[in-house]
């Protein structure tokens, strides 16, 4: 199984709610990533999780808030955000974060939109 | 500052022609750099990546070359297809300061489009 997972697909929400997307890969991979794409831009690194902890945030707003319950799970829940996070949402997982020659395993992405 | 530039910005070719696109970094200390290729709406999806050492790689109809001396890389696309079409996105590596993680700069990818 080579595969990153994301759900959902697609969310829709006000900047009141309270949402989580999730991501989940069973590789084996000890590090996950959360990035932030927006159309026509590079995706921009948010979040590493190495070994289940916690390693770099790219001074991410506090809205935004990571979790990672286990080694094959990784979700980011989502508070009173701004329509301006409007994106997709790509989570990420490499066997370790620190070996040269890594490749990231990219999921298909959740496509938010915030009204 | 770690840049990775890249171009053309977008490219039109017909369906079997060849195509070539061009990233130049200024990312130090450079551990690797990676292609990938990403459909519309979708995640990006890893082609070839590429060590100090390697000038050339192959994977299918995708050839990615890497001169450490002038800090460029290309991307030969041959016989292209429709399902060619998509951004292509350079990423360069770079050990942080503290040599324990490394991190990604991403251009801003080319986008392909191949017309029958």
């Amino acid at each position: 199984d080579t595969e990153v997972t994301q759900t959902p697909k697609h969310l829709v929400m006000g900047m009141t709610n309270k949402k989580s997307l999730k991501c989940e890969q069973h590789m084996g991979h000890r590090a996950m990533y959360w990035y932030k794409q927006k159309a026509k831009k590079p995706p921009e690194l948010m979040f590493v999780y190495s070994y289940e902890k916690l390693s770099i945030n790219e001074s991410v707003p506090s809205r935004f808030s990571p979790e990672c319950p286990n080694s094959s799970l990784l979700n980011l829940h989502l508070h009173a955000l701004q329509p301006e996070d409007s994106a997709l949402y790509l989570c990420a997982s490499s066997q370790d974060s620190g070996a040269l020659g890594e490749t990231q395993y990219f999921g298909p992405g959740t496509r938010l939109l915030v009204l | 500052k770690n840049q990775v530039e890249q171009s053309p910005q977008s490219l039109i070719i017909l369906e079997g022609k060849n195509c070539t696109l061009q990233c130049n970094y200024t990312v130090s200390p450079f551990s690797n750099l990676r292609w990938y290729k990403q459909d519309t709406g979708r995640g990006p999806v890893s082609l070839t990546i590429m060590t100090f050492s390697e000038n050339t790689k192959s994977n299918g109809r995708y050839t990615a070359t890497l001169d450490a001396d002038t800090k460029q890389s290309s991307l030969h696309i041959t016989a292209s297809q429709l399902s060619d079409s998509a951004s292509y996105i350079c990423v360069v590596s770079a050990k942080d300061s503290g040599g324990s993680n490394y991190k990604l700069t991403f251009g801003k990818g080319t986008l392909l489009t191949v017309n029958p």
